[in-house]
């Protein structure tokens, strides 16, 4: 089944604890992209990749990084999280550079205390 | 970038009704998508509408692309359509959405 796939589904974290959320997909997408969701503020772009080892920064990348080392993964690291970064967290992948159908993944519900 | 705005903000349906859901947007757009965000917070693809009208099942939707807008129709609404239904547009390779439509489908 072609999908997106993202782990944890849920978790909570203390601030300063470094965490790693996966994100792998089976459709050979060029495009991977990370946004986080919160309530008042919609859904906004963190970091997307256009291809293996190449990334770019979106709209709220502090407090963020990335890597694509393989055409499949794609995760998110939060160095050292903080409250604010507590949120609902979607990764997204799609042909080409972004401008075809994108497909989400089933989201990851993160909470820093 | 590209604005995107969605009305109404909130729709309270009975069981059966019908409905439409609208999506402007400031600017031409090479993508844009309709989602079901469902009660459990995930993303459910509905449409890939640059342009034209495409239907599945009971939904169907419709873009005009010159006039910048969409239109998503929902007909003999179901408890299960409940949610909140999202317009998005590529805007500088990122989607940029809308803030939503909130259907609530009384039994």
């Amino acid at each position: 089944e072609a999908q997106v796939t993202q782990n944890p589904r849920y978790l909570i974290t203390v601030t300063g604890k470094k965490l790693t959320v996966t994100c792998s997909q089976n459709m050979n997408h060029e495009y991977m992209s990370w946004y986080r969701q919160d309530p008042g503020l919609g859904l906004r772009q963190i970091y997307y990749s256009m291809n293996v080892e190449v990334t770019d920064k979106g709209d709220v990348p502090e407090g963020y990084k990335v890597s694509r080392k393989e055409k499949r993964n794609f995760p998110l690291i939060l160095e050292s999280p903080s409250p604010n970064q507590t949120s609902l967290y979607f990764c997204a992948s799609g042909k080409g550079q972004g401008y075809n159908e994108q497909f989400f993944g089933p989201g990851t519900r993160l909470t820093v205390l | 970038g590209i604005q995107v705005e969605q009305s109404p903000p909130d729709l309270i349906l009975q069981e059966g009704a019908n409905s439409t859901l609208r999506c402007n947007f400031s600017d031409s757009v090479n993508n844009l998508q309709w989602f079901h965000q469902n009660p459990w917070g995930q993303l459910i693809n509905l449409f890939y509408i640059p342009s034209g009208t495409k239907q599945n099942g009971r939904l169907s939707a419709t873009t005009v692309a010159t006039e910048r807008y969409s239109l998503l129709y929902i007909s003999s609404s179901q408890t299960t359509d409940s949610g909140v239904y999202f317009c998005a547009v590529l805007d500088d390779y990122k989607l940029s959405f809308g803030a939503g439509t909130t259907v609530t489908v009384r039994a």
